[in-house]
């Protein structure tokens, strides 16, 4: 099963700076990594997918990159709606695994 | 508008099962692979199970293989969980979720771009 380890556990900043978010995996996952928003009683929402692709109706200042085991997710100017928690989530092997999650908080 | 939406929750008693539904609307459901992800009481997000669009392949995770069996009804356009010797550690809120890759693939994926709200299970004495 992959690992996936994410990075900080939890993260506190202000709106308008930036976030970087790291999620390392325990083995090669090639592209094959998708980025998710949870907030509490809601639904994930799904951000990116194949690394570094935003899911459709994504704002721009949602960015993936990375490939292999190294992943980041940017979110280059906090708004107020961004607080959350993110995971990370591999595809490209069974069983599939999401990451611990990182609390992005003000 | 394109919906998922679980039941089925609720208590169960140790050693017991469950069956959970999600009834789909708003899209081709038999041309999507479905997922089953969970969310225990104040953990993360856990992947649990997934079913290609016409159901040739199938996996789960160690935690439920050969407890939990998913399936689908591609007519109802209904996705289902069937949960058998259930444990205390199988209480979480239960999503079904779309791949936003339309078509019949192993393990190919665009991510899951439709989630439904959830429902609960409980697992208690």
């Amino acid at each position: 099963e992959i690992v996936l380890t994410q990075s900080p556990g939890t993260l506190s900043l202000s709106p308008g700076e930036r976030a970087t978010l790291s999620c390392r995996a325990s083995q090669s996952v090639s592209s094959d990594l998708a980025w998710y928003q949870h907030k509490p009683g809601q639904a994930p929402r799904l951000l990116v997918y194949g690394a570094s692709s935003r899911a459709t109706g994504i704002p721009d200042r949602f960015s993936g990159s990375g490939s292999g085991t190294d992943f980041t997710l940017t979110i280059s100017r906090l708004e107020a709606e961004d607080f959350a928690v993110y995971y990370c989530q591999q595809y490209g092997s069974s069983p599939n695994t999401f990451g611990q999650g990182t609390k992005l908080e003000i | 508008e394109v919906q998922l939406v679980e039941s089925g929750g609720g208590l169960v008693k140790p050693g017991g099962s469950l069956r959970l539904s999600c009834a789909a609307s708003g899209f081709s459901f038999s041309s999507y692979t479905m997922y089953w992800v969970r969310q225990a009481p104040g953990k993360g997000l856990e992947w649990v199970s997934y079913i290609s669009s016409s159901s040739s392949y199938i996996y789960y995770a160690d935690s439920v293989k050969g407890r939990f069996t998913i399936s689908r009804d591609n007519v109802k356009k209904s996705l289902y969980l069937q949960m058998n010797s259930l444990r205390a550690e199988d209480t979480a809120v239960y999503y079904c979720a779309r791949d936003a890759l339309e078509g019949d693939y192993d393990l190919q994926s665009d991510g899951m771009d439709v989630w439904g709200q959830g429902t609960t299970v409980t697992v208690s004495s």
